[in-house]
């Protein structure tokens, strides 16, 4: 089935750093990927969707000069969270559908996620 | 008001038991539904999916959609220990790779051997 790699898993920063997280499809390609971001026993919030070759569709309420979205190709997008921050701690999961398994209704993969704390 | 309202729980139940999880949601142009599985720390899978109304039956699981009333179920029979999880409901207006999906807020189950 469809697969999405995420990298980190864990990351660790200071305040004040950014930090770069990259989505992956590995065998499937992906012109659209979404970013989620989950607090602990909470559920998954949209934070954008992320368009290949052009700009991410920002939700409502998320910063996007904070959340710096690219998806240069069509197997990798990446997040970039800048000027990390306490509040930014999170985990923040990608996900992405394998067109090619649409007519199965396969839905839609998601990475492992990556847990940011930002100390 | 949520778009998708589930109980977040947590929800305990004995080994062998019959798991009921329900959502609901005011969208009425949601007509993809899914139910994922996530583990502590890990990303969401995907365990039932249904478009529009109706009933679709994997096993232990089965996956229910009442459109009208805007009410989505998960029903786990003969529960182990192993679906101990959380379980979040999924909704999209479109079955397409740029459509995007708003969850429910997760329900945790915790089946007790």
């Amino acid at each position: 089935g469809a697969v999405v790699s995420q990298h980190p898993s864990r990351v660790i920063c200071k305040s004040g750093t950014s930090v770069k997280i990259e989505c992956r499809s590995l065998d499937f390609q992906a012109t659209t990927m979404f970013w989620y971001r989950q607090f602990p026993k909470q559920s998954l919030m949209l934070m954008a969707t992320s368009n290949e070759g052009s700009k991410a569709t920002y939700e409502q309420g998320v910063e996007k000069d904070k959340f710096l979205i690219n998806h240069a190709s069509l197997t990798l997008s990446t997040l970039t969270v800048t000027s990390a921050h306490p509040e930014d701690s999170s985990f923040y999961i990608c996900s992405a559908m394998d067109p090619s398994h649409k007519r199965e209704g396969g839905g839609y993969t998601f990475g492992s996620g990556t847990r940011l704390t930002v100390v | 008001q949520k778009e998708v309202e589930q109980d977040p729980g947590p929800l305990s139940v004995p080994e062998g038991a019959i798991v009921s999880l329900n959502c609901t949601y005011s969208n009425s142009a949601f007509q993809y539904f899914m139910w994922y599985r996530q583990y502590s720390r890990k990303g969401p899978e995907l365990l039932m999916y249904t478009y529009s109304s109706g009933n679709k039956e994997d096993g232990r699981f089965t996956a229910q959609v009442d459109k009208s009333s805007k009410y989505i179920s998960l029903f786990i029979r003969d529960s182990q220990p192993s679906d101990s999880a959380t379980y979040l409901c999924a909704m999209s207006e479109m079955y397409s790779s740029a459509s995007k999906i708003i969850f429910g807020s997760g329900t945790r189950l915790s089946i007790r051997p």
